[in-house]
């Protein structure tokens, strides 16, 4: 019962091809976060959420679209993948926006495009 | 430059040392997250800090708001500590987490 379970972990896909990675939660929390981890780079904010229906973009959002028709879910999509987008996501989870909330981490998709 | 910066980036020490791991931010920020993440596992909080110390079993962070600094330390480490270290500020004004590149820690026996 991790509270928040990515699926898959890993996938291999072709360029060019649809891909969407699924972001799993059951303590009800309101916002929820794709990112990407990169060799050279912090973990880098894709898209968030801040409640059903309600998303918007962050830092390297080109290339990705998100959905979340309910609470529990939060989907990432790749239309079209590239091999840049060969990375490992992850999605994190958190009550309320704010200094004094932390963020809990799913245990990440790894997914090569080649 | 990045607004959150790790050093060092990889460090290796013998079981039992002590460690130290740095954090520098030049943004304003509310409050800094120290994370940690084994090798092929997901992401861990270890300690969220605005001032002062903070100490868990072995691990102690501190973080000194004037000089926009933290510092993650180990004692007696452990090979089980091997892991990726992460700090992430908590960006006052932008409301927004902002993560440091991560520590490569390797603690051989």
């Amino acid at each position: 019962d991790a509270g928040i379970t990515q699926s898959p972990r890993h996938k291999v896909t072709e360029t060019g091809t649809p891909v969407t990675l699924r972001c799993h939660q059951t303590e009800n929390h309101r916002y929820m976060y794709w990112y990407r981890q990169d060799p050279g780079h912090g973990l880098r904010l894709i898209h968030y959420s801040y409640g059903v229906k309600d998303t918007d973009k962050g830092e390297v959002s080109d290339g990705y679209s998100v959905s979340r028709s309910k609470t529990e879910d939060f989907l990432l999509t790749l239309e079209s993948a590239t091999s840049s987008q060969t990375s490992v996501y992850f999605c994190a989870i958190s009550p309320q926006v704010g200094a004094a909330y932390g963020y809990t981490f799913g245990s990440g998709t790894r997914l090569t495009v080649v | 430059k990045n607004e959150v910066e790790q050093s060092p980036q990889n460090l290796t020490a013998q079981e039992g040392e002590f460690i130290t791991i740095n954090c520098s931010y030049s943004v304003g920020i509310s409050a800094l997250h120290w994370l940690q993440q084994h090798p092929g596992g997901g992401i861990v909080s270890l300690f969220m800090l605005s001032s002062g110390k903070k100490k868990h079993g072995r691990l102690i962070a501190t973080i000194n708001i004037q000089e926009k600094h933290s510092s993650l330390h180990i004692t007696a480490s452990h090979p089980r500590d091997s892991a990726v270290y992460i700090c992430a500020a908590w960006q006052r004004g932008a409301q927004k987490l902002v993560f440091g590149q991560g520590t490569r820690l390797t603690i051989n026996p």
